[in-house]
């Protein structure tokens, strides 16, 4: 079946500080790959997408590689800011029934001023 | 803006309550689907919804039901709660419409505590 597995959390760092989140998965076919982002108190949101091998997805800084070879995906930002505080969520689709997602565990991220 | 609402944001309830959860949505989106969130296991699949009275077992239907009656409104019922089912229950929907992957669209999530 498919899996999702991310790095072990949580992860503080201090502002302008460089992050990287990593995601690796198992599936069958040809998936497609997300990060979504729960800010505290909120429901998840889509934070960046990638359909296809050597696709880059990218949105408010940060940015995520559909890596086949190594069946990786994942997660940087150069620069991160106070707001970026949340949990991460890595998260795959076989493209088949009715795109059932699959979610690695998540990763808690605090950033200080 | 897809909006998805829950009907409570806490829930508190005794073991052996038959607890409703109810989750509308308002983009006319075919599939539905409940996740319960627990720390160190991200979110797992309940159950989901293709179509009106249509459902499939996600990964951990045991002690859930659901209904589908109309489009636009999705119930997770849990017919005898017990204490293992405290936990974050996030409902989610996407159209077959969307243009590539299906993204998902959440709600903000109830947290249910059962005691």
């Amino acid at each position: 079946g498919n899996s999702v597995t991310q790095m072990e959390g949580p992860v503080t760092l201090s502002e302008e500080a460089f992050l990287t989140i990593n995601c690796t998965y198992t599936a069958t076919g040809y998936p497609s790959l997300f990060w979504y982002v729960q800010y505290p108190g909120e429901g998840l949101q889509l934070l960046l997408k990638a359909t296809k091998a050597d696709d880059k997805g990218s949105n408010k800084g940060f940015e995520a590689t559909y890596r086949k070879e190594t069946t990786s995906f994942h997660l940087e930002k150069g620069s991160v800011q106070v707001s970026d505080s949340a949990v991460y969520f890595c998260a795959l689709s076989d493209r088949t029934s009715y795109g059932k997602l699959t979610f690695g565990q998540g990763t808690i991220l605090t950033v200080h001023p | 803006d897809v909006k998805v609402t829950q009907s409570s944001r806490y829930l508190v309830k005794r073991t052996g309550e038959k607890v409703f959860l109810e989750c509308v949505q308002d983009m006319d989106h075919e599939n539905m689907f409940w996740y319960r969130q627990d720390p160190g296991l991200g979110l797992r699949l309940i159950y989901f919804s293709y179509d009106v009275k249509m459902k499939e077992k996600g990964d951990i239907p045991e002690g859930y039901s659901v209904s589908r009656e109309k489009k636009e409104r999705f119930s997770l019922i849990l017919e005898s709660a017990s204490t293992n089912q405290t936990s974050m229950y996030l409902c989610a929907s996407s159209s077959e419409l969307d243009r590539g992957p299906l993204r998902q669209y959440f709600g903000p999530g109830t947290r249910l505590t059962v005691t």
